[in-house]
Parts: structure tokens; C-alpha cells; sequence
């Protein structure tokens, strides 16, 4: 498989279950985003993950637990959720952390919150 | 913020046309992206402006930046059905920043 590949595409969960989003990429990039897409607004960074390691953390709620076990990797955790998180979820990686780096996108994971 | 802002929201066309869409932005930026997003797809990169650069084309688009204006427009020619997407300026500000998208236009283009 190539490129940037998220699962699952589609998740429905209550106010009170732990669910996991997970992302993977086949590019042998060594940066990784989390990305929230929500209607009519800008897409928002969530985290950033450069060599396993986060080094940006843009004021997320702690509801939301990002995860890096290795360069190929990228998890979000995600429990109490409240219906306002409804949203597209978007990873991407790119070859190194740095502004110009072309970023490549996963499909996505529309995330519903009953 | 730098973020971009894209004009117009909505753009309807035909087929063969050509679609302009715009970008502003509030501070000085070392980069200007363009992506494509089909729609509740990922994001797919289309093209990288330096703040050095005055023009690019790829393909069937041109992109231009004015760095006084703070601006920069995506040109596509000759319009296809398939080129329907919203399309998202992306800027920098830092060597290590991250991107920071503005809420797209949504391109029709219809046979």
C-alpha cells in the first residue's frame, strides 16, 4: 500500500466511549499531523510529530491523546468526546518537518459524536 | 496570524473556462502552498510558491504571489468537471512552522 492510509474511514461513538484513530504512512516521511476539519472553518493543526517526538501541541483538549510509536505510525486517542468534536479528522506526513516540505494527506476519518 | 483567506467562497463554471481563485494573507510568509481537496477526501499538495518567486506553472496552473499585496491567485485554464474540488492556500511564516490553511473556495465546474 502507498501513500498515507487512515482507518477507520468512519466512526460514530457516544459521549463516553474511548476510541482510537489510527494513521500510517509509506513514505519513510519522519513528520507526522493531525489535522481537525469541521465545517466552514479553517483547517485546524492538532499536533505534530517530527522523529517521534511531538513539537507542537496547539492547545488541543487533553480529551484528545496523540500517539507516535515509530516515523510510520500516528494514533489519536480519543474518550469523552462531545458532539461539537464532530469533524473530518486528517493525518499527513512529510519528509522532514520544515514549512515547505510538500505535505502529503490521508483519506480521512469522518468522526461523528452522538 | 498569517492565515490565508481564500476568494471567492464559491466559484460555479463550464467546462473550458477558466477559474481565478485568490488568496490574502496577514504577515510575512517564507512559502504559500496550494492544495485541492475533493470533497471529504484528504488534501492533495498542488503546487509551492517562494516568497522570492513572482509566477509558477504546473500543467494547467499558474500561480502568482505578490508579497506588497500580501496575495497570491491560482489560475486554472481550460476548466474540467474533474478539476471540482475546494481548493486551500497554505502559509508560513518560520523555517520549522507549521502550515496554516484558510477555509478554501469550492470550485463547480460543470460539463
Amino acid at each position: 500500500e502507498t501513500g498515507v492510509t487512515q482507518t477507520p474511514r468512519h466512526l460514530v461513538m457516544g459521549m463516553t466511549n474511548k476510541k482510537s484513530l489510527k494513521c500510517e504512512q509509506h513514505l519513510g516521511h519522519n513528520a507526522m499531523y493531525w489535522y481537525k476539519q469541521s465545517a466552514k472553518k479553517p483547517l485546524e493543526l492538532m499536533f505534530v510529530y517530527s522523529l517521534e517526538e511531538r513539537v507542537e501541541n496547539n492547545s488541543v483538549p487533553s480529551r484528545f491523546s496523540p500517539e507516535c510509536p515509530n516515523s510510520s505510525h500516528l494514533f489519536l486517542h480519543l474518550h469523552t468526546l462531545q458532539p461539537e468534536d464532530s469533524a473530518l479528522y486528517l493525518c499527513a506526513s512529510s519528509q522532514e518537518w520544515l514549512a515547505d516540505n510538500e505535505q502529503f494527506f490521508g483519506p480521512g476519518t469522518r468522526l461523528t459524536v452522538l | 496570524s498569517q492565515q490565508g483567506e481564500e476568494d471567492p467562497q464559491a466559484l460555479s463554471i463550464q467546462e473550458g473556462e477558466n477559474a481565478t481563485m485568490n488568496c490574502s494573507y496577514k504577515t510575512s510568509i517564507n512559502n504559500l502552498q496550494w492544495y485541492r481537496q475533493n470533497s471529504g477526501r484528504g488534501l492533495v499538495h498542488l503546487i509551492l510558491i517562494r516568497s522570492n518567486e513572482r509566477e509558477k506553472h504546473s500543467g494547467r496552473l499558474r500561480v502568482t504571489l505578490d508579497t506588497s499585496k500580501k496575495s497570491s491567485s491560482l489560475l486554472i485554464t481550460a476548466s474540467r468537471a474533474a478539476d471540482t474540488a475546494s481548493y486551500f492556500c497554505a502559509t508560513d511564516a518560520q523555517r520549522y512552522s507549521t502550515l496554516t490553511f484558510g477555509k478554501g473556495t469550492m470550485l463547480l465546474v460543470s460539463p
